[in-house]
């Protein structure tokens, strides 16, 4: 079974740091092009990351840039999002997702890690 | 920053047909992507590439582009259609950076 599983949110104070990580399974991972996307308590979704299937490319929406960094370990089969200066805005439910190998669609999606920023 | 626009609330009868709009300055050259999120769960692609529907979707979930502005169709709406929708494009500057719109919560009863 295709499948992308997120862990590593909780509960963490403003200014702090966190590490997200995200497995894939039943596909080869490096084969793929990889995003966070988050969306915050009653709201929409947010774009937050990319990266490319090498780790050769990094982008970042304007408002983690400098604070979260993306990164990948394709021996491990995993992503990863390093999140420092957490705000209460970042406050969210953060997927995982991965780009179709032919389009720019994300057809697969993990199911979400809770970042609660809270002092 | 690039923006997506889309309607908060759309709301039909079982049976009618549902239209939501997606508007942005990118769309005439950037393809659409459409996704349905059902309360508590992670998001679906109904759409991709403008108007493509992947395996597995109902036919009555369609996708259209014209200038500015992108459409998801569902013709024939059913209650299980109840969701939120976002559209999803990238921006032109060519910095590979994602943007969904703000979502549209369809009702149908």
């Amino acid at each position: 079974e295709v499948q992308l599983v997120e862990s590593g949110g909780g509960v963490v104070q403003p200014g702090g740091s966190l590490r997200l990580s995200c497995v894939g399974s039943g596909f080869t991972f490096d084969d793929y092009t990889m995003h966070w996307v988050r969306q915050a308590p009653g709201k929409g979704l947010e774009w937050v990351s990319r990266i490319n299937w090498d780790g050769g490319g990094t982008y970042y929406v304007d408002s983690v840039k400098g604070r979260f960094t993306i990164s990948r370990d394709n021996r491990k089969n995993s992503l990863y999002l390093q999140m420092k200066s957490l705000r209460t805005e970042d406050t969210a439910l953060y997927f995982c997702a991965r780009e179709s190998a032919t389009s720019e669609a994300f057809d697969i999606w993990g199911q979400g890690t809770m970042v609660t920023v809270s002092s | 920053s690039y923006e997506l626009t889309q309607p908060p609330s759309v709301s039909v009868s079982p049976g009618q047909t549902a239209r939501i709009t997606c508007s942005g300055d990118a769309l005439p050259r950037k393809d659409a992507y459409w996704y349905q999120q059902k309360s508590g769960q992670a998001p679906v692609l109904v759409i991709y590439e403008d108007r493509k529907r992947p395996s597995g979707i109902p036919e009555r979930f369609s996708g259209s582009s014209s200038g500015t502005m992108a459409t998801l169709t569902i013709s024939g709406a059913q209650v299980e259609d109840e969701a939120d929708y976002y559209c999803y494009s990238t921006d032109i500057s060519g910095n590979h950076r994602g943007v969904f719109g703000g979502g549209t919560t369809l009702t149908v009863l």
